[in-house]
């Protein structure tokens, strides 16, 4: 069953501008993970971030965490065509199984 | 490294047909993921080998599906007799021990299509 849900399902900006993506979930987890998969590829992992994390920040990716809401949102700052991919979150409850949401489709236009 | 190696990267089989997808996982990783993708569903946990050892199948759709990781440098999903639906992209992972912390890293997908 899915986990986490994002929002957008579509995202369209120009190049330079900040993409803003969120997920939310329904039960509780230890950490929340985010993914990229280009078009016609595998999904690469970007970042990791605990529950008892509130933010984390790696290059021009920075993730949020609420577990309050039980809400993530992953923001790519100054964005670039080579961002355009669907970015997934995925959910991991206590064992080794991830529960990815059905993505966001980012695409950025030059 | 390579990274996790799959094939074929697409297969387009007919109705009732055997087919076979095949996985190397990364050198040195001990845990294995078999996921399907789909438009409807999403991505989904079919499968997960720790040490070869198959831990969780509860994804498997049916028992037209298996699943065997006969040493730790290779896997297969097998599906016989395939099925229209269960045209989608199977992706195979692979990471160090399955912990909960660690980056699962995929491999290219294979492209499924069953006409």
């Amino acid at each position: 069953s899915q986990q986490g849900e994002e929002d957008p399902q579509a995202l369209s900006i120009q190049e330079g501008e900040n993409a803003t993506m969120n997920c939310s979930y329904k039960t509780s987890i230890n950490n929340l993970q985010w993914y990229r998969q280009n078009s016609g590829r595998g999904l690469v992992h970007l970042i990791l971030i605990r529950s008892n994390e509130r933010e984390k920040h790696s290059g021009r990716l920075r993730v949020t965490l609420d577990t309050s809401k039980k809400s993530s949102s992953l923001l790519i700052t100054a964005s670039r065509a080579a961002d355009t991919a669907s970015y997934f979150c995925a959910t991991e409850a206590g064992s080794y199984q991830l529960t990815f949401g059905k993505g966001t489709k980012l695409s950025v236009i030059p | 490294d390579a990274g996790v190696i799959q094939s074929p990267r697409h297969e387009v089989t007919e109705m009732g047909q055997e087919v076979t997808l095949r996985c190397k996982p990364i050198s040195g990783h001990n845990s294995l993921f078999w996921y399907r993708q789909t438009m409807m569903r999403g991505l989904e946990l079919l499968i997960y080998f720790n040490n070869n050892v198959p831990i969780d199948d509860s994804g498997m759709p049916e028992d037209r599906f298996s699943a065997k990781m006969p040493n730790a440098s290779f896997s297969t999903l097998k599906i016989q007799p395939s099925e229209p639906r269960d045209s989608a992209v199977y992706f195979c992972a692979s990471s160090l021990s399955g912990g909960a912390e660690e980056t699962q890293y995929f491999g290219p997908g294979t492209r499924l299509l069953v006409l």
